[in-house]
């Protein structure tokens, strides 16, 4: 079934520093959703995008879809000890009734 | 509203026995979901519901087994545990599908010695 690769798995950078996940797909993707996991917790939804080559922001936070829709990322602009966590992107599978999420990428920020 | 609930929160089982987790949602939502997380590998859907009494499978649905008898309840049952089902289990629901807000509920912690 559609697989989204994402990456890096971890990442590590001081607080006050940018930080940047991305998500690859080898086909075309109707819509791409992101979520956050904090520590010993659920997802939580952040964004779906649709269109090609969409750009949303939400505060320090901005995400982008490819204009193939093949890929996303999501960028966080000077990081704060509150974005620890870790950030999932997720697509609709070939069943276009089941939702495949990436592996995630695990975000530490030291303070 | 409570959203999605999850009980239990943590189960320790023996190789072989049986459980049911649970999971409910007050959204009235038609889509509900299961998924299974292990270190390094993301969420993996287990099962899924369209609405009462339609359920099909996800990526991994050896083992498991679902009802979906009303719109508020989805169940996960374990028929005979086995140490690769150490996991943690979510539970999800949308308004009608895949392409809306995905709730998860706190998850449940289980350990299949």
């Amino acid at each position: 079934g559609q697989q989204v690769m994402q990456i890096p798995q971890y990442q590590h950078v001081q607080e006050g520093e940018d930080f940047t996940t991305y998500c690859n797909s080898s086909t075309t993707l109707s819509n791409i959703q992101w979520y956050k996991q904090r520590p010993g917790g659920h997802p939580v939804f952040l964004i779906q995008l649709v269109k090609s080559g969409e750009v949303k922001k939400q505060k320090r936070l901005t995400f982008q879809f490819g204009e193939a829709k093949k890929n996303s990322s999501l960028h966080i602009t000077a990081t704060q000890t509150t974005d620890v966590g870790t950030y999932f992107c997720a697509a609709p599978s070939g069943s276009a009734r089941q939702l495949t999420f990436g592996s995630g990428t695990q975000l530490t920020v030291l303070p | 509203n409570a959203g999605v609930t999850q009980t239990p929160k943590f189960q320790v089982l023996k190789t072989g026995q049986s459980m049911t987790l649970q999971c409910a949602q007050d959204m009235n939502h038609e889509y509900m979901s299961w998924y299974r997380q292990d270190p390094g590998m993301g969420l993996r859907l287990i099962h899924y519901s369209v609405g009462a009494g339609i359920t099909d499978q996800g990526e991994v649905p050896n083992g498991y087994n679902v009802s979906r008898s009303t719109t508020e309840d989805f169940p996960l049952r374990l028929l005979s545990a086995a140490p690769s089902q150490t996991s943690v289990y979510f539970c999800a629901s949308s308004v009608s599908g895949i392409y809306n807000e995905q709730f998860f509920g706190p998850g449940t912690r289980l350990t299949v010695l």
